[in-house]
């Protein structure tokens, strides 16, 4: 069955310094691989995808991340993190084509300290 | 374009009310999907569809109905509340690029 894991529930990280959220996902085919941000109070919006190709991907916001196969993880990266980067994070793996479901991780929590 | 719209924005029922939580979207996306998400748990996906006319379950389903008459609107019922289905509900369609987009949610609580 497929699945996404976030191992990381709250990362709490100091302006200016980088940051790393894994992910983890369970598939058996070439999967469609997401991040998306979602503020207080708000819907959640694209940070970036992969479907195929180049295996690293440039998102908004300064973000990017790496597709390994062979770890099977979509990890999310940016080199130096602001406060407005304060949000929760999550991973999901799209289940298509064909059916068009998507499978959300649980989502990471991202702190950050002035 | 609006994108995708969500009604009410905020809503409190007492166990056993039923209620109707409204979606449209603006973008003639064939895919439309309904989440609930629950802290700790990420989203989980009630129901979708693939078109007018077409719905499907998804993870959690139960305790919920949808129809989809028209492209725009994919409106998710709630027959009977209960206490377990306190949570904030998103709705999203999907493009042909298969980028969701998502509503800016419903917060329900049922007492």
């Amino acid at each position: 069955a497929q699945s996404v894991t976030q191992p990381d529930i709250h990362i709490t990280v100091s302006e200016g310094a980088s940051l790393e959220l894994r992910c983890n996902y369970s598939y058996g085919a070439t999967p469609y691989l997401f991040w998306y941000v979602q503020s207080p109070g708000q819907g959640l919006q694209l940070l970036l995808k992969y479907f195929s190709g180049d295996t690293l991907v440039q998102g908004i916001k300064g973000f990017e991340a790496e597709f390994k196969r062979s770890q099977s993880s979509f990890n999310l990266r940016k080199p130096s993190v602001h406060w407005s980067d304060a949000a929760e994070y999550f991973c999901a793996v799209g289940a298509f084509p064909g059916t068009y479901k998507y499978i959300f991780g649980t989502g990471t929590r991202l702190k950050v300290l002035a | 374009n609006a994108g995708v719209t969500q009604t009410p924005k905020f809503q409190v029922l007492k166990t056993g009310q039923s209620m109707t939580l409204q979606c449209a979207q603006d973008m003639n996306h064939e895919y439309m999907s309904w989440y609930r998400q629950d802290p700790g748990m990420g989203l989980r996906l009630i129901h979708y569809s693939v078109g007018a006319g077409i719905t499907d379950q998804g993870e959690v389903p139960n305790g919920y109905n949808v129809s989809r008459s028209t492209t725009e609107d994919f409106p998710l019922r709630l027959l009977s509340a209960a206490p377990s289905q306190t949570s904030v509900y998103f709705c999203a369609s999907t493009d042909q690029y298969n980028e969701q987009f998502f509503g800016p949610g419903t917060r329900l609580t049922v007492l």
